[in-house]
């Protein structure tokens, strides 16, 4: 089954605490995002991938890192979590950076940071 | 800079009445459309997209959205509301020269018996 999926779903840490967020694509995509939802906000992105190795900062990269050393992974890296990190995040993948192309969304990781 | 504008956070319809959620885009080059659909506790899902083949475009679950470029908006239309209608529905937009993409802030739709 083609599908994005995203580990844990759901996390609970401490101020300071590294954590990573994990984020893989079975269907051979070259672009992949992520992005955090907020009450009032809606989606936000993160961090986006074109391709291996080629990552850009979206529009709220403060506090996150990322890497693409595989075409199917996508990590999502908090160094140092801080509480207004708490949110949802949405990893997705699209065939091809292409505007037509559809983005594919895991099922979300809920991030608290205490 | 490309923006994306929801009117009306929260939409409450009677089950079989229009279904109308509002969407205007700030772009200064012709845009892609989306329009997603997130159940309680899932992912985006896609109902439609916009790409310049027509202004009318059809998706799933019987919604529909014009692209009206004089109004800058594709708002998201469905005849006859269905109870499982009932979720968050976000427009997005992104361009072909561009990589990122933007998100409204969401309409909730309720459907009421």
């Amino acid at each position: 089954e083609a599908q994005v999926t995203q580990n844990p779903r759901y996390l609970i840490t401490v101020t300071g605490k590294k954590l990573t967020v994990t984020c893989s694509q079975n269907m051979n995509h070259e672009y992949m995002s992520w992005y955090r939802q907020d009450p009032g906000l809606g989606l936000r992105q993160i961090y986006y991938s074109m391709n291996v190795e080629v990552t850009d900062k979206g529009d709220v990269p403060e506090g996150y890192k990322v890497s693409r050393k595989e075409k199917r992974n996508f990590p999502l890296i908090l160094e140092s979590p801080s509480p207004n990190q708490t949110s949802l995040y949405f990893c997705a993948s699209s065939l091809s950076r292409q505007g037509s192309e559809t983005q594919y969304f895991g099922p979300g990781t809920r991030l608290l940071v205490l | 800079a490309q923006s994306v504008t929801q009117l009306g956070s929260h939409v409450s319809v009677s089950e079989g009445a229009l279904v109308l959620l509002r969407c205007n885009y700030s772009s200064s080059v012709p845009p892609y459309l989306f329009w997603y659909v997130q159940y309680p506790n899932q992912g985006l899902q896609l109902l439609l997209k916009y790409t310049s083949a027509a202004t009318l475009v059809k998706g799933i679950n019987g919604f529909e959205a014009e692209f009206k470029k004089s109004e800058t908006s594709f708002h998201l239309t469905k005849p006859s509301a269905h109870m499982s209608d009932a979720a968050e529905y976000f427009c997005a937009v992104t361009l072909l020269t561009g990589n990122q993409f933007y998100f409204g802030t969401g309409t909730s739709l309720t459907v009421i018996p």
